[in-house]
């Protein structure tokens, strides 16, 4: 099938290891984020989300942190396995409730 | 329980056709988006529905693009007069609505025009 993200930043991480993706967003007065995870061939698949009020949510060996003075979040995904492999994007909602999207971030997984 | 559904999954089509692509929400979700996604590069927001109007038409790039949802679930966003330039993953998703509710997307329907 048709590869997402072929010119995409890569994060390579050997399985087992901690993975960090970081995204840069763009609005200040966007107030919910939300990171999506992406294979080939698939439409994003919801992963976490968090609120503005919010710097730090966790989830299933996931955690979004928001820093909003530097309009920057980030993925942490713990003891990263190989189905974990996929393009990952941030995406904010404006006021609009339409989804603006990172570029994003492919992460290899290495057995 | 199902997710949302669009179909066809590929469409292939000379340059001047008509094309219709369908989406079907997650039953119950009253919020449905229409985005489309070019290869390495992030899904681009189309057309916003709450309920059976159109709340934010912003992104629909010109007249040729058009969509609808006349009951209020099913969705359909048509294409006229298409061109190479369509060519893209078109990209549904559904939410319960209202502020800050997730959007779950379907796995989209690849157009190429030929």
């Amino acid at each position: 099938g048709e590869s997402v993200g072929l010119h995409l930043p890569t994060l390579s991480v050997q399985e087992g290891d901690n993975s960090i993706i970081n995204c840069a967003y763009s609005n200040s007065a966007s107030d919910y984020f939300i990171w999506y995870k992406q294979e080939s061939g698939k439409g994003p698949q919801f992963i976490i989300d968090i609120r503005s009020n919010m710097d730090k949510r966790q989830g299933q060996r996931v955690t979004v942190l928001l820093n909003k003075t530097v309009k920057h979040l980030s993925l942490q995904i713990a003891a990263t396995q190989p189905g974990d492999s996929a393009v990952y994007f941030c995406a904010e909602n404006t006021d609009t409730d339409k989804l603006i999207f990172g570029t994003g971030t492919r992460l290899q997984v290495f057995p | 329980g199902a997710g949302v559904s669009q179909t066809p999954s590929n469409k292939v089509t000379e340059k001047g056709k008509y094309v219709e692509l369908r989406c079907d929400p997650i039953s119950g979700h009253t919020a449905l988006y229409w985005y489309r996604q070019s290869l390495g590069q992030g899904p681009e927001f189309l057309i916003y529905f709450q309920g059976t109007g159109a709340a934010d038409d912003s992104g629909l790039p010109n007249d040729r693009f058009f969509a609808v949802r006349p009951e209020g679930s099913v969705s359909t966003l048509k294409i006229q007069r298409t061109e190479r330039g369509d060519s893209a993953v078109y990209l549904c998703a559904s939410s319960q609505g209202g502020s800050n509710q997730p959007q779950h997307f379907g796995d989209g329907t690849r157009l190429s025009i030929l």
